[in-house]
């Protein structure tokens, strides 16, 4: 059972839908990301949040935006997207940005989703 | 340019024989980690072991150990006794930067391993 929850696993969804993904953990943890896995592609890091505040934004296409309301919650909230946005969307949480430690980041099962 | 390295798209390992997964990586750092992750086909990333830079010791968990060579800058993941459990994507990935906010960690393309019973 991962500490990092994501809802829903499977999503499909039209180019003219608005639809939202969930992350929580109960970790204690104070960082919060969103990745993206295309097939055959390095996880592309989208979205970082510290203490509820994002401190880093890759570049990521209007069409996507996160939501942090508390540490323990992180939204992204979709619309109109495009067929090449199909991937796999993982959460993940981390203890915070303090530097070099063993912890690594805690991933969720990650939301499958397809726009069709 | 690249910063972490995985050469070996996929392989295919004999069940209980030894696996080892490549990794090469780049940064100017002085200070770093080094992380392996491994994502079965559920889709959870699960975290398998970790090498810091200065960490004068290879670091081993269990069946994993991780074979780190600084000034080759590699860091493969050694696998001993493969498992049929065992098959699933390895990533390898990179903390770098110190405690400021750049503070991130990056993955490989990732290796997929079979193994074979």
């Amino acid at each position: 059972e991962t500490g990092v929850t994501q809802t829903p696993r499977h999503l499909v969804m039209g180019m003219t839908n608005k639809k939202s993904l969930k992350c929580e953990q109960h970790l204690g943890h104070n960082a919060m990301y969103w990745y993206k896995q295309s097939a055959k592609k390095p996880l592309e890091l989208m979205f970082v949040y510290s203490l509820e505040e994002r401190v880093e934004n890759n570049s990521v296409p209007s069409r996507f935006s996160p939501e942090c309301p508390n540490s323990s919650h992180l939204f992204l909230h979709l619309h109109t997207l495009q067929p090449e946005d199909s991937a796999l969307y993982l959460c993940a949480s981390s203890q915070g940005l303090t530097g070099i430690t063993v912890d690594g980041y805690t991933f969720g099962s990650g939301t499958r989703l397809t726009v069709v | 340019a690249q910063k972490i390295t995985q050469t070996q798209p996929g392989m295919f390992v004999q069940e209980k024989e030894a696996v080892t997964l490549d990794c090469t990586y780049d940064t100017s750092d002085q200070s770093y980690g080094l992380f392996w992750y491994k994502q079965p086909s559920s889709g959870e990333m699960i975290f398998l072991i970790y090498q810091g830079s200065y960490d004068e010791q290879n670091a081993t968990e269990g069946r994993y150990s991780l074979n780190f060579q600084k000034a080759r800058k590699s860091a493969n993941l050694v696998i001993s006794a493969s498992q049929l459990g065992d098959s699933a994507m390895y990533f390898c990935a990179m903390r770098e930067g110190r405690a400021n906010r750049d503070d991130k960690i990056i993955f490989g393309k990732g290796t997929r391993l079979h193994i074979l019973p």
